[in-house]
């Protein structure tokens, strides 16, 4: 059991590409998010899924895009990565228990864009 | 009013102190809360779940209290070890995979 698996662990971008970050989770999580830590602002919801072929829009989604094909995947994609998405980026996962949800994390990934 | 707010710290303690922080939420709502510690910006882990009034684990202590809409984290007799970010977590209430997390407050415990 892996839990949360994120890849990759570091990356660096110029301004202008476009790459994609991989989650996976082997827990059947039905729950799955994407948030952004930046110095000094905790951690800032991008985009979430309550199921495969559900997502939405978190708190700070824009540039950035998703997909839930299973349960156990959910890639987040820069469409234009732009310095201001310079950032470590955490993929979770969580499940209902009687309307509680406990999230697990991946180990996230550090990416630079310059 | 932000939705969650932390006591923004850092605190800086020694060793064997009890120190607290406290966390207000704005969504009444709410059902359930959590408290994750964070390592040198490593992945957030559970530390603490509070669904009714409390929860105690050991030297860490976590009290709600929905009239006035805050959490606290007491921790006693301070280990060098609890060095770390804490961050509140308060869920909206049933919007599975939607936490809403605090800034974090930054505790040092010193020898």
């Amino acid at each position: 059991n892996a839990g949360v698996t994120q890849t990759p662990k570091f990356q660096v971008l110029k301004t202008g590409q476009s790459m994609t970050l991989q989650c996976a989770q082997d827990m059947n999580h039905e729950y799955m998010s994407w948030y952004r830590q930046d110095p000094g602002m905790g951690l800032r919801l991008i985009h979430y899924s309550v199921g495969a072929g559900i997502t939405d829009q978190g708190e700070v989604p824009n540039g950035y895009n998703v997909s839930r094909s299973t349960t156990e995947d959910f890639p987040l994609r820069l469409l234009s990565a732009a310095p201001s998405q310079t950032s470590v980026y955490f993929c979770a996962s969580s499940y209902s228990d009687r309307g509680t949800y406990e999230q697990y994390f991946g180990p996230g990934t550090r990416l630079t864009v310059t | 009013r932000k939705e969650v707010e932390q006591d923004p710290g850092p605190f800086n303690v020694p060793e064997g102190a009890t120190v607290a922080f406290n966390c207000t939420y704005s969504n009444s709502a709410s059902q359930s809360f959590f408290w994750y510690r964070q390592d040198c910006r490593k992945e957030p882990k559970l530390l603490m779940s509070v669904y009714s009034s409390g929860n105690e684990d050991g030297r860490f202590t976590a009290q709600l209290n929905r009239a006035s809409q805050y959490i606290s984290l007491l921790i006693r007799d301070s280990k060098l070890s609890d060095s770390a970010t804490y961050l509140c977590v308060v869920p909206p209430y049933n919007q599975g995979g939607k936490l809403i997390f605090g800034q974090g407050t930054e505790l040092s415990v010193k020898p």
